[in-house]
């Protein structure tokens, strides 16, 4: 079934620890997207990739990294987490960059200890 | 920021009835979007309105949008059970950064059977 793949689902990680989360998509879409959602914060924009070979920075970038190697694979890591990084994840894409509609995973939780 | 903020932020109404949702933002914008999301899953594309229209059908969604306003609606008529989920409004800007989708905090539609 054509879409986006997050991994893991659910994720408990002790403070100062290295996490990557995978998002893989299927479509060819040029553009992906990491969000945070956070209760009463709404979706918040961390890092987005026009196409493969290029990033930038959103709204919440701080702490986040991300690499886009090729057109499928768009993976956001955390370097050393801390609390406030406790959030869920969606990674989404969409067929070109800027304000068309967006694809988007079930979501990655992640809980920070 | 030109963050949609949607109103009212939590909606309950009867099976059968119309649900409408409000959402406004504050500065010039490409194209409004909603979404829709339900608990535990990832957001789901529902209606694109340019900003050049004023109104969009989609089944039993209707939106309108209103420039001079800066303020868009979502209509859902004849609401089932199956509706119930929290809705977004997003909203894009013409060029560069304020291209990415920018999401409201939400609004949570509970539909009684």
């Amino acid at each position: 079934i054509a879409g986006i793949t997050q991994a893991p689902t659910s994720q408990i990680l002790a403070a100062g620890r290295r996490m990557t989360l995978r998002c893989t998509q299927d479509m060819r879409h040029n553009a992906m997207y990491w969000y945070r959602q956070d209760l009463g914060l709404g979706l918040r924009l961390i890092h987005y990739s026009n196409t493969a070979g290029t990033t930038g920075k959103g709204e919440v970038p701080d702490g986040y990294s991300v690499s886009r190697a090729n057109t499928d694979d768009f993976p956001l890591t955390l370097a050393s987490a801390v609390p406030s990084q406790t959030s869920v994840y969606f990674c989404a894409s969409s067929g070109q960059s800027g304000s068309a509609e967006l694809f988007f995973g079930e979501g990655s939780r992640l809980t920070v200890l | 920021s030109q963050q949609g903020e949607e109103d009212p932020q939590a909606l309950s109404i009867q099976e059968g009835e119309n649900a409408t949702m409000n959402c406004s933002y504050k500065t010039s914008i490409n194209n409004l979007q909603w979404y829709r999301q339900n608990s535990g899953r990832g957001l789901v594309h529902l209606i694109l309105i340019r900003s050049n229209e004023r109104e969009k059908h989609s089944g039993r969604l209707r939106v309108t949008l209103d420039t001079s306003k800066k303020s868009s609606s979502l209509l859902i008529t004849a609401s089932r059970a199956a509706d119930t989920a929290s809705y977004f409004c997003a909203t894009a800007g013409h060029t560069g950064a304020n291209s990415k989708l920018t999401f409201g905090k939400g609004i949570t539609l509970s539909v009684r059977p």
